[in-house]
């Protein structure tokens, strides 16, 4: 069965430094990957996902992912925070060809000044 | 093009009382999702309708929660009665095909006091 694992429930990151967040996946077949973030009362917005082809994904916002498959590992990260990226981030996976998410129980990431 | 649509978006009923959601997907889009989010954990899929039709509810509580998809556009989640624990965010999911990107709505917020 799939699983999804995110280290830190919470990290917090001077704005401007390096955000990493981590996301392990547990999966016996190579699955689809997806970053998620979620502001306050609202819903979930993509960041970006991988699905095929090259394994460093860019998304909106200037954050990326990189899919290693050796590490089962799937970690966001941003260059430079800005205090606006302060939410909550899933890590999820579903199967190949198909958007049935399996979440991680997230990240919340605060920014400080 | 518009989102996803939920009502309400706040709910606070007392437990053992009944409940209902309500969810409109993207125009258009086949796949519909209902996922249950309960505070400081990812998303959990309860159900997934394609078109009309059940394709997953193996983690819906059928003795408590149902679901229904007429005319396979618009979709109802109803929890009764309602406990404690059914305390959650519920989001409503939907893409133009199982095998497309999912669009997530804000969310229906119920309280169980």
């Amino acid at each position: 069965a799939q699983s999804v694992t995110q280290l830190g429930s919470h990290v917090s990151v001077s704005e401007g430094a390096l955000v990493l967040l981590r996301c392990n996946y547990s999966s016996s077949v190579p699955p689809y990957l997806f970053w998620y973030v979620q502001y306050p009362n609202q819903g979930l917005q993509l960041l970006l996902k991988y699905t095929t082809g090259a394994t460093l994904v860019k998304g909106i916002n200037g954050f990326e992912a990189e899919f290693k498959k050796s590490e089962t590992s799937f970690h966001l990260t941003k260059p430079s925070a800005h205090m606006s990226d302060a939410a909550e981030y899933f890590c999820a996976v579903s199967d190949q060809g198909t958007y049935k998410y399996i979440f991680g129980t997230g990240t919340r990431l605060k920014v400080l000044a | 093009e518009a989102g996803v649509a939920q009502s309400p978006r706040y709910k606070i009923i007392e437990k053992r009382q009944s409940v209902a959601f309500w969810c409109n997907p993207i125009s258009g889009h086949a796949t519909l999702y209902w996922y249950q989010q309960i505070l400081g954990q990812g998303p959990k899929l309860l159900i997934q309708f394609q078109n009309n039709g059940v394709v997953d509810d193996s983690q819906l509580p059928k003795d408590r929660f149902s679901a229904e998809r007429l005319k396979g556009v618009d979709s109802t989640l109803k929890i009764q009665p309602a406990k404690l624990e059914d305390s959650a965010v519920y989001l409503c999911a939907s893409s133009a095909w199982t095998e497309t990107e999912a669009f997530f709505g804000q969310g229906t917020r119920l309280t169980v006091v």
